[in-house]
């Protein structure tokens, strides 16, 4: 089956710029969504499609995907965007969510 | 507004059986495909599976590999809610349950998405 690798951490500055990483085979052909989940809360779609934001997700959260890799960029970093971030394809028939990164604002 | 609440979690031993619930209110839920997702404690999302709309998908089920044979989908329209049927229940079965929404088309959000997600109700298998 197919299977997304994410990093388990990623720590930033703040105002800093923090890219997260989901590595699968071919990633590039397929289309990548990623979530935003705080603790205790339920996770919140912030792109889809690889790079596009839905209403409400603010401009400072982008995405590329290509090869082998699909990233999530989150530029000028605060304190409210520590929470876990998972990326999702359907891969083979299946919904595929990666591990999950923890992103720390320091 | 458009919002998913789940109901239904609860303790339960190995062997038994639970049903969950997500009342959906907000948007049309006749037409919309409705996805389960859980989260173990501590743990990452894992897919349960999917049910489609009996407008244009016939109402079909899809079940990960780790639920097939356990668990049902089912969906009352004229209720606007969504079941999970949960038999045979497993130790690591033991998650946090979500039921989210595949966006409708007028969203242009991609369809492979989840765009919408309840709170999410506990569900703890132990003896």
């Amino acid at each position: 089956s197919f299977v997304l690798t994410q990093s388990p951490s990623v720590s930033v500055a703040p105002g800093q710029t923090a890219r997260i990483s989901c590595g699968g085979n071919n990633i590039g052909s397929k289309s990548v969504h990623w979530y935003q989940q705080k603790p205790g809360q339920a996770p919140v779609l912030v792109v889809y499609d690889d790079s596009d934001r839905p209403s409400g997700i603010p401009e400072r959260f982008s995405g590329s995907n290509s090869g082998n890799t699909a990233t999530l960029t989150v530029d000028r970093v605060d304190a409210g965007d520590e929470a876990d971030y998972y990326c999702q394809v359907w891969g083979d028939g299946v919904v595929v969510f990666g591990g999950g990164t923890k992103l720390t604002v320091l | 507004e458009a919002q998913l609440v789940e109901s239904g979690g609860g303790l339960v031993k190995p062997g038994e059986s639970l049903r969950l619930a997500c009342s959906a209110s907000g948007f049309s839920f006749t037409n919309a495909w409705m996805t389960w997702v859980r989260q173990a404690p501590g743990k990452g999302l894992e897919w349960v599976g999917r049910i489609r709309s009996n407008i244009d998908g016939g109402g079909r089920t899809e079940y990960a590999a780790s639920v097939k044979g356990r668990f049902t989908f089912s969906r009352d329209d004229a209720r606007n809610t969504l079941y999970l049927q949960m038999n045979s229940l497993k130790i690591e079965d033991t998650a946090v349950y979500y039921c989210t929404r595949d966006p409708p088309d007028s969203s242009g959000i991609h369809p492979d998405a989840f765009d919408l997600w309840g709170q999410g109700t506990m569900v703890t298998v132990s003896s």
